[in-house]
């Protein structure tokens, strides 16, 4: 059973426009969920993350927004660029002892110039 | 400080030979990890390692080896490569062995390693 599925699989947006990548898990006990960005040919780096005390969390024109009730969280890029075309991983873990963080399976986004 | 350096960058094998893949961090990271990435199948964790002389297994092991002799170096070692471990490889770290990848712990990722099994 996968514990964190993500969607859309693809995306194509305009420059300028707006990206939004969701994400859905499984597990109540999920208690940080982090966003990562991988460009071709390199590994994937933290974005942006955040914990399930706060519904928004912003840095720059990166939002996380989370839904508790719904166990849904949503990557919202506002005024995307060329420069954000990337593979996107939400992920998810549990914080205490031996935690481990669980990967969705990446979307590719394109932002066409 | 470099962080997390993986060698080769790319590597074609045949079947059945072995061979081994490199990882390295000096960031001083206790936790190691390998992950493996598929086409539609995301990121899937191999073997980790949460000190050296400590070394556990994840989600697909099969196949794979690995020791952690020191704090900086994580070989992962394919003993009879087949072509389904045609994949990327990537080795990941992070400062904390029990906060691995979480809030104060983010995992580092290295560039990978492209390994075809023909």
């Amino acid at each position: 059973q996968q514990q964190v599925k993500q969607s859309p699989q693809s995306l194509i947006v305009q420059k300028g426009g707006i990206s939004i990548i969701n994400c859905a898990y499984e597990n109540t006990a999920f208690d940080y969920f982090p966003w990562y960005q991988q460009f071709p040919g390199k590994g994937p780096a933290l974005l942006i993350a955040i914990r399930p005390d706060v519904s928004e969390k912003k840095e720059g024109r990166f939002t996380i927004s989370f839904n508790k009730s719904a166990k849904q969280f949503s990557l919202h890029i506002m005024d995307s660029q060329p420069g954000d075309s990337a593979t996107y991983f939400c992920a998810a873990s549990i914080s205490g002892a031996n935690s481990k963080l669980t990967f969705g399976k990446g979307i590719t986004l394109s932002v066409r110039p | 400080n470099a962080g997390v350096t993986q060698t080769p960058k790319f590597q074609v094998l045949k079947t059945g030979q072995s061979m081994t893949l490199q990882c390295a961090q000096d960031m001083n990271h206790e936790y190691m990890s390998w992950y493996r990435q598929d086409p539609g199948m995301g990121l899937r964790l191999i073997h980790y390692s949460v000190g050296a002389g400590i070394t556990d297994q994840g989600e697909v092991p099969n196949g794979y080896n690995v020791s952690r002799s020191t704090t900086e170096d994580f070989p992962l070692r394919l003993l009879s490569a087949a072509p389904s471990q045609t994949s990327v490889y990537f080795c990941a770290s992070s400062y904390s062995p029990i906060d691995r990848g979480g809030l104060n712990s983010p995992l580092h990722f290295g560039n990978g390693t492209r390994l075809t099994v023909t």
